[in-house]
C-alpha cells in the first residue's frame, strides 16, 4: 500500500528564512495531496489541498510543489515568522479520497 | 458553520476502565473518521464511516476499540478496557468529498 515519508522530523529556522518540508510517496496513482498545520494543543488545520494535475500551488506565505515524476510533495514557507512554529503534516490519497495516508510530521520552530 | 466538535477535551482513566469519546461532524458531511495520534506512530486510522455505515475498523484496533455512528450527526469511540498504552490524542474528522476537517481532539491519559 501507499507509504509516505516526511522529512525532516524537526526543523529550526530564523525569522525571515525559508523553510522546506518534503514528503515522498510510493503510489503513482496518488491523486489528492494535502498539507495540514497543527499548532501546540490544537487540531490539524488544512493549509492546502492539491490535485495531481497542478504542480505549483501558491498559498499565503507558502508554496506547495508537486513533482509527480519523483513522487515528491514539498511545502516551502518563503519567509518564516514565529507564528509559523507548529507541526506540519503531509497527506496523500488516491481517488478513493477516504484512504488518506499521513506523513509522521515535521516540527518547525521559527526563532525570532 | 460549526466545525467538528469533540468531547471531552481531556480524559484521565485508570487502567481497565471504559471510556467513551464523542464527536459531532460538520453538518452535511457524509464521512467520519477516528484517528489516534502519538508522537511515535503519528496518525493511525481507527475507524471510518460513510453515511453512518462502518467501512473500516482499523484492523489492529478492533479488540478494545469500538466506534459507532447511530445518526449522521453523532459518533462515539469506546475503549474497553483501557490500557496505559492507549494514552494519546484521539482525533475525529469529517469530510464531504475529498478533504478531511479535524476536530480539536481528546487527550487521553491512562494511568
Amino acid at each position: 500500500g501507499e507509504q509516505v515519508e516526511q522529512r525532516p522530523p524537526h526543523l529550526s529556522v530564523r525569522e525571515g528564512d525559508s523553510a522546506v518540508i518534503t514528503c515522498t510517496y510510493t503510489d503513482p496513482n496518488s491523486y489528492y495531496f494535502f498539507w495540514y498545520k497543527q499548532e501546540p494543543g490544537a487540531s490539524l488545520q488544512l493549509l492546502m489541498k492539491v490535485f495531481s494535475s497542478t504542480e505549483i500551488n501558491e498559498g499565503q506565505g507558502f508554496t506547495v510543489l508537486l513533482n509527480k515524476k519523483d513522487k515528491r510533495l514539498s511545502l516551502n514557507l518563503t519567509a518564516a515568522h514565529p507564528g509559523d512554529s507548529a507541526a506540519y503534516f503531509c497527506a496523500v490519497s488516491d481517488t478513493n479520497a477516504y484512504k488518506v495516508i499521513f506523513g509522521k510530521g515535521t516540527h518547525l520552530h521559527v526563532l525570532p | 458553520d460549526a466545525g467538528v466538535t469533540q468531547t471531552p477535551r481531556h480524559e484521565v482513566a485508570e487502567k481497565g476502565q471504559t471510556i467513551i469519546l464523542k464527536c459531532e461532524p460538520v453538518s452535511g458531511h457524509n464521512d467520519l473518521f477516528w484517528y489516534r495520534q502519538t508522537k511515535i506512530q503519528g496518525l493511525e486510522l481507527l475507524s471510518y464511516f460513510r453515511s453512518k455505515s462502518l467501512m473500516e475498523d482499523g484492523g489492529a484496533f478492533k479488540d478494545r476499540f469500538k466506534a459507532e455512528m447511530l445518526n449522521s450527526s453523532f459518533s462515539t469511540l469506546k475503549i474497553q478496557p483501557t490500557e496505559p498504552k492507549d494514552s494519546a490524542v484521539y482525533l475525529c474528522a469529517s469530510s464531504l468529498e475529498d478533504t478531511q476537517y479535524f476536530g480539536p481532539g481528546t487527550r487521553l491519559l491512562v494511568l
